[in-house]
């Protein structure tokens, strides 16, 4: 069974700009969630999606969104870039929203912002 | 709210020498606990989690977890690392009774094995 998806790998932005990045989950997974990693902060929580609903969010700005389609594919979208967005981007699936369902993660999308 | 703290950023150790990380959370509430393992330029991968039960948990590649309620710890252990063991590991929670799957990670440790 093919691995959680991510595209693209790698992104070079300027302030200002706006991203999109996608992440496929495995098939039959219906959760997905968003988190950011950088040097400094570590891993950070961004968003959760379950059925096309987002059940929790973390403590990001606004300019941060994201949303999941019928088929559990997820986006996130990143307006107004800043220098400090620079971070490799890591989407995770698993079957449900149960915490105890294992999440898969991707390779994460690496954003670079000049 | 919970939190880990990995105290060691980096554990340098020779090929089959034993290796401890270590973890401790703190929570209000009671939690789940993971052991994440990242390799350079690829995702996450699950080595082992606490739900419930026995606290000696076993996980993939050789590694195994003790859950110390009263020491609010869940280090990770390996008794013979090899050179491809070397990585960063993460330990996370997530509140067991919540209504989400959010996982709160510690900072990492780097694991460096020479040979």
């Amino acid at each position: 069974k093919a691995g959680v998806t991510q595209t693209p790998r790698y992104l070079i932005k300027t302030r200002g700009q706006q991203v999109t990045l996608s992440c496929s989950p495995i098939s039959g997974h219906r959760s997905v969630s968003w988190y950011q990693q950088t040097p400094g902060q570590g891993l950070q929580f961004l968003f959760e999606y379950f059925s096309e609903t987002q059940r929790n969010k973390g403590n990001f700005p606004g300019r941060f969104s994201g949303r999941q389609f019928s088929n559990s594919r997820s986006e996130m979208n990143v307006s107004t870039l800043e220098l400090g967005d620079s971070a490799l981007y890591l989407c995770a699936s698993s079957l449900g929203p149960s915490n105890t369902d294992t999440q898969y993660f991707g390779p994460g999308t690496r954003l670079t912002v000049l | 709210a919970q939190s880990v703290t990995q105290l060691d950023s980096q554990v340098p150790v020779f090929e089959e020498a034993p290796v401890e990380l270590r973890c401790n959370y703190s929570s209000s509430v009671s939690v789940y606990l993971f052991w994440y393992v990242q390799y350079p330029n690829q995702g996450l991968q699950l080595l082992l989690k606490y739900l419930s039960g026995s606290t000696l948990v076993k996980g993939i590649n050789g590694f195994e977890a003790e859950f110390n309620k009263s020491q609010t710890s869940f280090h990770l252990r390996k008794p013979s690392v090899h050179i491809s063991d070397t990585a960063e590991y993460f330990c996370a929670v997530t509140e067991s009774r919540g209504a989400t799957n959010k996982l709160i990670f510690g900072t990492g440790t780097l694991l460096a094995v020479q040979p």
